[in-house]
């Protein structure tokens, strides 16, 4: 099975960065996924990592260390569209008997912008 | 463009009254998921599908049942909803193969049960 933890909140001013941790545990890995979710509506695709270390795209990079099943998600230059969920997600591994890489997602952390 | 689609985006029902939910893609993935998301928790998985191979969450009450007669379609049914069952219920799809494929999501169905 899969433990995946993240903090509930974090509070940031607009134009400030942000990092939200995430950390997991699971039998099988085959990528940390990150999504946005605003309140209501589905979850949107941020950005993922397989291998370790940081992706960057645009505002938003993502960090993986594997051996340590540890991530972040680090929004830069706050906008107040930004105020929204985030989930973490794990992705299994193919082709096991109960997973066709199926993924398992955090609690989700909710920011909030501040002017 | 591409997408997935659930349908309808809002549902209301009567306790043990039985409901189906719809979701539809034009991406061409194999993999198709229905999550079920209560307020502030996790997408909790139901069901996922590679192609028409069925596999079923352990945790997944057998008032859920699942059906994806093609490529394009899958549908969840409740066969008698409770008063807990009230949530958003999301569709996802993914491609499982080449490469590394994130999870697409459809806007989802809100669902209440009266």
């Amino acid at each position: 099975g899969q433990n995946i933890d993240q903090p509930t909140e974090m509070t940031a001013t607009e134009g400030a960065i942000v990092q939200i941790n995430c950390t997991y545990q699971t039998s099988g890995f085959n990528g940390l996924f990150w999504y946005q979710q605003h309140a209501g509506e589905a979850p949107t695709f941020l950005s993922y990592n397989v291998l370790d270390g940081l992706e960057e795209k645009g505002r938003f990079s993502s960090f993986l260390s594997r051996s340590k099943g540890y991530s972040y998600l680090l929004l830069k230059e706050l906008q107040m569209k930004d105020s929204a969920s985030y989930l973490c997600a794990v992705r299994g591994l193919f082709m096991t008997t109960d997973s066709w890489g199926k993924f398992q997602f955090g609690a989700g952390t909710q920011v909030v912008v501040t002017p | 463009d591409a997408m997935v689609i659930q349908n309808p985006r809002y549902q209301v029902t009567q306790f043990g009254k039985p409901v189906t939910l719809s979701c539809s893609q034009t991406l061409n993935h194999n993999v198709m998921y229905w999550y079920q998301q209560k307020s502030s928790q996790a997408p909790k998985l139901l069901f996922h599908y590679y192609d028409k191979d069925f596999n079923n969450e352990a945790d997944t009450p057998d008032n859920f049942q699942s059906r994806r007669p093609n490529t394009s379609f899958c549908f969840l049914d409740i066969r008698s909803p409770g008063l807990g069952d009230t949530a958003m219920y999301l569709c996802a799809t993914s491609r499982l193969g080449q490469g590394v494929s994130e999870a697409f999501f459809g806007q989802g169905t809100r669902l209440t049960v009266v």
